[in-house]
């Protein structure tokens, strides 16, 4: 596709439930970030893949959260032991690299029960 | 700590008139710079790139840096109702060899009212 994919749009779950978020970047785009956005706030910073590095952790709230890229593409944001606290929207954006403009996907809505 | 500020607003203006956002940032070897435009209930869009001193011009929109103040804006002309939204000030710091992040500001809201 020509744009930043995510999925699933929206994810409903039970507190305590572990939840997947898929983001495929824009073909080509070396740097891939993550982000959180709850409602009515900026954007809290959660990763950053780039290229072959060490992914920059720096902003993941817990240890209940992790983050995969793999091949260099797709990347999956893992919340383990869903908290009420963890609702918000997941945005991930992709960039050609570092310093680039970014280009966001629509973002994954996430209600905890 | 890198810090990007910009005021929460709401800006408001009327139609027509000339908007202006600000945004200032902490860090002096900053190399990159963007604003983005967020409807409510939606992503981010990239609406101006900036990386060296002085005015970049896009349509109605218009980027200023001065880095030597730390300090970029964006004006908007002839603002339009549709131009209501959250504008957001990012900044590419480098910290290190070919390390860096984009930090965002908290978004400036804008009201265009008819």
């Amino acid at each position: 596709g020509a744009g930043v994919s995510q999925s699933p749009s929206n994810k409903v779950t039970e507190k305590g439930k572990d939840v997947e978020l898929r983001c495929d970047p824009i073909s080509g785009h070396t740097a891939l970030y993550w982000y959180r956005q709850s409602l009515g706030q900026g954007l809290e910073f959660l990763i950053y893949f780039q290229g072959n590095s060490a992914p920059d952790k720096s902003g993941l709230p817990s240890d209940r959260f992790s983050a995969e890229r793999t091949g260099g593409s797709v990347s999956t944001l893992t919340i383990q032991r869903t908290q009420q606290e963890d609702s918000a929207v997941y945005l991930c954006a992709s960039s050609p690299g570092g310093g680039q403009p970014q280009h966001f996907g629509d973002g994954t809505r996430l209600s905890i029960l | 700590q890198k810090e990007v500020e910009q005021n929460s607003g709401p800006l408001s203006v009327p139609e027509g008139a000339i908007a202006s956002l600000n945004c200032t940032y902490s860090d002096r070897g900053s190399q990159s710079f963007f604003w983005y435009r967020q409807y409510s209930g939606k992503s981010p869009e990239l609406i101006m790139s900036i990386y060296s001193n002085g005015d970049k011009e896009d349509g109605r929109f218009t980027a200023q840096l001065n880095k030597a103040s730390q300090y970029v804006s964006l004006l908007i002309r002839d603002s339009q109702p549709s131009d209501s939204a959250t504008y957001l000030c990012a900044v590419w710091l480098l910290y290190g060899g070919s390390q860096g992040n984009l930090i965002f500001g908290k978004g400036t809201k804008l009201s265009v009212k008819p």
